[in-house]
C-alpha cells in the first residue's frame, strides 16, 4: 500500500514570496491534515479534511495560508506572502478509511522543509 | 485546550537495555485516545502505539509497552531491548474522543548507543 506522498521535499524561497505544497494521501483515506512543525517542536495542526469539505481550521492563519482539497483526493496548502517564522516543515496526515471513525490512526508524509530567507 | 508535556528533551540510552519516556496530559474528558510517534532522521513520523482511555489494559507492541495511568494523567512509553534503529524523536500526541485533532507534544531525543 503507497504511503502519503508530498511534494516538493525542499523549498527555499524569499520573504513575501508566494509557496504551494501539495499532498497526496493514501488511498480511500476520507481525512486529511496539514501539520506545520517547526524546528524543536511538536506539529501543530493548521487545517483538517473530511473529504472536500474543512472540518477545522482555526490554527490556519488565513491572512496568508489558504487550503484546498479538490474531489476529495489531494490537497494543495499555499502560503502568500511568506514570512521569515514561516520557516518549518509542513506534514501532512490521512486517516480514517472507514470515513471518520473515532481515534483514526493518522499516517504521515515526508513533509516540506520551508526556509525562508 | 488540551495540552501534552514532555519533560525529557534529550534522553540516551545503551543498546539492548531499557528506556522509558515520560509523558503527561491535561484534559476534562473521560474518553480519549492517546498515542506515541517515532519520527526518525530522515522525518517521517510512524506511529509506535496506541492507546484507548476507555481501556484500562496497557498497549503493548513487541518490544514497546506503555504504562497508562488514567488518574495521573500520565502515559509513558518503555522501549525494551533498545536497538541502534530506536533513534529518533518521540512524539507523545492526545486525541479527543469526539473530534480527530491531534496535539502533540514537544518531544523527546532519543539516542541509542552502541
Amino acid at each position: 500500500e503507497a504511503g502519503v506522498a508530498q511534494s516538493p521535499r525542499y523549498k527555499i524561497i524569499e520573504k513575501r514570496q508566494s509557496v504551494a505544497f501539495w499532498c497526496n494521501p493514501i488511498s480511500g483515506h476520507a481525512t486529511l491534515y496539514w501539520y506545520q512543525q517547526i524546528l524543536g517542536q511538536g506539529p501543530k495542526l493548521l487545517i483538517q479534511f473530511q473529504n472536500n469539505g474543512v472540518v477545522d481550521d482555526s490554527q490556519l492563519p488565513k491572512d496568508r495560508f489558504s487550503a484546498e482539497r479538490l474531489k476529495g483526493v489531494d490537497s494543495t496548502l499555499k502560503i502568500q506572502p511568506a514570512k521569515l517564522e514561516d520557516s518549518a516543515v509542513y506534514l501532512c496526515a490521512s486517516s480514517s478509511p472507514s470515513g471518520g471513525a473515532r481515534g483514526d490512526t493518522q499516517y504521515f508524509g515526508p513533509g516540506t522543509r520551508l526556509t525562508v530567507l | 485546550a488540551q495540552t501534552v508535556t514532555q519533560s525529557q528533551p534529550e534522553m540516551s540510552v545503551q543498546e539492548a537495555e531499557t528506556v522509558t519516556l515520560s509523558c503527561t496530559y491535561d484534559t476534562s474528558e473521560s474518553n480519549y485516545y492517546l498515542f506515541w510517534y517515532k519520527q526518525p532522521p530522515s522525518r517521517q513520523m510512524i506511529l509506535v502505539i496506541r492507546q484507548e482511555a476507555y481501556k484500562q489494559q496497557n498497549a503493548t507492541e513487541n518490544r514497546f509497552s506503555v504504562n497508562f495511568q488514567k488518574a495521573a494523567k500520565s502515559f509513558s512509553l518503555k522501549i525494551s531491548d533498545s536497538q541502534l534503529g530506536d533513534t529518533a524523536m518521540y512524539f507523545c500526541a492526545f486525541m479527543g474522543y469526539n473530534n480527530n485533532d491531534m496535539r502533540f507534544g514537544a518531544g523527546t531525543r532519543l539516542t541509542v548507543k552502541p
